[in-house]
Formats: structure tokens, C-alpha cells, sequence
């Protein structure tokens, strides 16, 4: 139990383009999303929480316009990354709770994005 | 906020042996302390975890420690294998504002 899928699993696109990632919660139903990126030998940081149904919670320094989250359903959500520069190129993670004292968190395989 | 100190940043250890990292945190309000395997490419997946009303947890070579008092928790890997060298990650937190983590562990299985 406690699946977490993401989409795509790997893309590359041109300075400028918006891309898409997908997070779903596979059997169970996911009231809290994360949203994490990960550069290279570095841990996870968190960019944003969302709530299905309600606007996502940035992180300090995390940009809201260009990491669009939306949070439609309790077993989907998406970050599109805006007018992608290289400088996005990262690995993102996303993580899914079904809520709870202990919100205990079940992560996708992450989505790795090149910005050429 | 919470901060969470994890060491060491790099463990080499023979297969067959053990493997301890060690995490502290600061917010005496966390309640839940995970731990995660890292695997290069993929995404984190959640090993084992403790939550605040016990003090150790165990599951077949895995086991975690939890000290409440000193804010510090431990993960123990015994007979070490090949497929255990990975990166890991402790976390803490629990509830509406959930986890911070640490920053990772390279585990390196040396044959």
C-alpha cells in the first residue's frame, strides 16, 4: 500500500517552456501533497504544501508564479514549472499524506527535468 | 522551525557489519521521525518509523532508537548487504507542518 506516482519520470525542454509534473496517489486518499527539490548530493527541499481543494503553501524564496501547484483531488496534484529557464534544471519530488496525527508522508520516484 | 542535524555524511562499512547514523532535532513538538532510502534516481521510500510514544522499533536488520530528552534518534542497519549502500535520510516533524529533513548519509557496503 501507500503508492505514490509521478509523470513523466524524465523530460527535457527548451528555455522558455512550460512543463507539467503530475504527482497521484495510487490506493489511498492524499488530503496533503508536498512538493520537494532535490539538486545533485543535496538533500530535499521543500518548495510547497498543498491541501486538496485549497491554495498551496510556498516555502520562503519559492517562487508562486513560476511553481504553479494545484491540489484538484485527493489523489492528484500538479507542479507546472513556468517559462522554465536552466536554471530549473533539478530533480523534483513529490510526496503524498493521508493526514493524521502523524501526517507520515509516501514519496514518488521523482521527476527528472533538464531545461535546455 | 525545526532543524535536523544528521551524521555522519558518508559511512563506509565491510558487508556483514553494522551501520549506525544518528540524527538530532530541535522541536520538542515533533512526534514522528522517519527514515528514508535513497537510491540514485528514485524517489525517497520510507524504510521505518518511530513515533514519539515509543523508544525503539525494530524490523527484521533495521532498527531505530528514540532518546526524547536528548532529541536524538538512530538508525542501526546489522548484517550489512551489498543492496544497502544507498543515500539516507532521517527526518522529523509529524502533524500540519510536516517534515524537516536531514541531509543525508552516502551508506557505502565495501565487499
Amino acid at each position: 500500500g501507500a503508492v505514490v506516482s509521478q509523470h513523466p519520470s524524465r523530460v527535457i525542454c527548451k528555455s522558455g517552456t512550460s512543463v507539467k509534473i503530475e504527482c497521484r496517489s495510487l490506493d489511498f486518499q492524499a488530503t496533503t501533497m508536498f512538493w520537494y527539490r532535490q539538486f545533485p548530493k543535496q538533500s530535499l527541499m521543500l518548495m510547497a504544501t498543498s491541501n486538496e481543494g485549497s491554495k498551496a503553501t510556498y516555502e520562503q524564496g519559492v517562487e508562486k508564479d513560476k511553481f504553479l501547484i494545484n491540489h484538484a483531488s485527493l489523489t492528484l496534484s500538479t507542479l507546472t514549472v513556468t517559462s522554465a529557464h536552466p536554471e530549473d534544471s533539478s530533480f523534483y519530488i513529490c510526496s503524498a499524506s493521508a493526514g493524521g496525527r502523524y501526517n507520515e508522508q509516501f514519496f514518488g520516484p521523482g521527476t527528472r527535468l533538464t531545461v535546455l | 522551525g525545526e532543524n535536523v542535524e544528521q551524521h555522519p555524511s558518508t559511512l563506509s562499512v565491510q558487508e556483514g557489519d553494522s551501520a549506525v547514523i544518528k540524527c538530532t532535532y530541535s522541536d520538542s513538538a515533533s512526534n514522528y521521525f522517519p527514515w528514508y532510502k535513497q537510491e540514485l534516481g528514485k524517489g525517497p521510500q520510507l524504510i521505518i518509523d518511530i513515533r514519539s510514544n515509543v523508544g525503539e522499533k525494530k524490523d527484521q536488520r533495521i532498527a531505530v532508537t528514540l532518546n526524547k530528552t536528548a532529541k536524538h534518534f538512530s538508525l542501526h542497519i546489522t548484517e550489512t548487504q551489498p543492496e544497502d549502500s544507498a543515500v539516507y535520510f532521517c527526518a522529523a516533524g509529524g502533524g500540519a507542518d510536516g517534515l524537516t529533513f536531514g541531509k543525508g548519509t552516502h551508506l557505502i557496503i565495501q565487499p
